[in-house]
């Protein structure tokens, strides 16, 4: 079975600081992709990164960073001086290539930046 | 106008009534996807279509229906509402092929209330 936890409910920081979503998946097939999603207050979701299960090397883009490591089945998300225009609702997500349909949805972390 | 639409976006509606919730996308995209957001649940799939006359299942799919005549639409039907489908309700479209996987572009929902 597939599965994706996000066990931070919500979390809340002061402006500046950096913070991390943790993100921990179950699947048994040996290729698959990872996604983050970001769901800001107006409501609509907009699509972050993808990761294929074989390309394990981290990415930066901005003050965004996403960390994979597959021998802990973890896909965690840092936010680095963060911003209040980052808050909102972020969600992981994991689908097998071989149905491009069947995207799982982590509970989703919801990240309060403070002023 | 360009992307993906969905109507209404708001609705009150009581139980038994039968509803049905519209989406068109304007990039000819395969897959159409509908999805259910509740507290706590993320993101639950509830019909998809790889493409015109092609519609599957999801997680949670009964008590919808969906049909999907043309590419652009992809509309939804709860035939008898009940009140555990309050819930907001999202359209999302993808080509779910090669390096579009799992890229899901998401219209701004549907949120419906049933009495």
């Amino acid at each position: 079975a597939q599965k994706v936890t996000q066990a931070q409910t919500e979390i809340s920081v002061v402006e500046k600081e950096d913070v991390t979503l943790d993100c921990v998946y179950e699947t048994r097939d040996t290729t698959y992709y990872l996604f983050w999603y970001k769901q800001p207050p107006s409501g609509e979701l907009v699509f972050l990164i993808r990761r294929n299960s074989f390309d394990e090397q981290n990415e930066i883009s901005g003050r965004y960073s996403w960390n994979f490591q597959k021998s802990t089945s973890s896909f965690n998300f840092t936010i680095t001086a963060s911003q209040v225009v980052d808050s909102a609702v972020y969600f992981c997500a994991l689908s097998p290539p071989s149905s491009a349909s069947k995207i799982i949805f982590g509970s989703g972390t919801r990240l309060s930046i403070r002023p | 106008d360009a992307g993906i639409t969905q109507s209404p976006r708001y609705k009150i509606t009581e139980t038994g009534r039968q509803v049905t919730l519209m989406c068109h996308q304007t990039w000819s995209h395969s897959y159409m996807f509908w999805y259910r957001q509740d507290l706590g649940h993320g993101l639950r799939l509830i019909y998809y279509s790889a493409a015109a006359d092609i519609t599957d299942k999801g997680e949670v799919p009964d008590g919808y229906v969906v049909s999907r005549s043309k590419t652009e639409n992809f509309p939804l039907t709860l035939e008898s509402a009940t009140r555990s489908q309050t819930s907001v309700y999202f359209c999302a479209s993808s080509e779910g092929m090669g390096l579009a996987v799992g890229e899901q572009f998401f219209g701004p929902g549907t949120r419906l209330t049933v009495l």
